[in-house]
């Protein structure tokens, strides 16, 4: 069983606060990792895919940084918006053959105006 | 056109009935994916089609029937589904069964009575 974790599962911050979190999956067989963003009654959007170690990604006030030796990438957002407000899911990709992503259960962000 | 579209968005059914859930995308991807979600977990695959050839088979039950009839295509047979089964159905497209991002709809929220 392939376990994705996310952390925190839930979080309620002012609008202007910089916020972060994370997502870690196993170390071993990496291939890719990918993170969604998911609005209520939306569908899921894909912000980042990331593949190399290092790797670090930027989409206006969203940044992501990738360690696939210890099994962990971090989701930043500076200056949290009320319509940063959604889900935040991670997915992992394992390089066995088997093009399937494993999804972690996202990190709730509430941001209050 | 990157849109995914699910059809119907809600659905309830009785335990002997017989539905269908439609997707369709237009942006000539290759690869096309079903998800049950249940409330605060993780998106879980259950079939992954590329080519129109079905690739994964998360030994999903067989009261569940998936088909590809072209590349714009999939549908989700349903027949004398259970209450357990009450889930949100995503479907979702990538233009191969690589590591490329995943476009989602919106899903379609089951209910089994």
């Amino acid at each position: 069983i392939l376990n994705v974790e996310q952390s925190p599962q839930s979080l309620h911050v002012q609008e202007g606060d910089s916020t972060n979190f994370t997502c870690s999956f196993p170390s071993s067989n990496f291939y890719a990792l990918h993170w969604y963003r998911w609005e209520t009654a939306k569908s899921p959007e894909a912000l980042f895919v990331m593949t190399l170690n290092g790797d670090e990604k930027k989409k206006g006030r969203i940044s992501a940084t990738l360690n696939t030796k210890e099994g962990y990438s971090y989701l930043y957002i500076k200056g949290s918006q009320p319509e940063d407000s959604a889900t935040y899911l991670c997915a992992f990709g394992r390089d066995t053959g088997r093009r399937a992503l494993t999804f972690g259960s996202g990190t709730r962000l509430q941001v209050q105006p | 056109d990157t849109e995914v579209t699910q059809t119907p968005k809600h659905l309830v059914m009785g335990m002997t009935n017989k539905k269908s859930l439609k997707c369709e995308q237009h942006m000539g991807h290759r690869a096309m994916y079903w998800y049950k979600q249940k409330a605060k977990k993780p998106p879980e695959l259950m079939f992954v089609y590329s080519y129109e050839k079905l690739s994964i088979n998360e030994s999903v039950p067989s009261r569940f029937s998936p088909e590809c009839p072209n590349s714009s295509l999939l549908n989700l047979h349903l027949h004398a589904l259970q209450p357990e089964d009450s889930a949100l159905y995503l479907c979702a497209s990538s233009p191969g069964q690589g590591w490329e991002k995943l476009f989602f709809g919106s899903g379609t929220q089951l209910s089994v009575l």
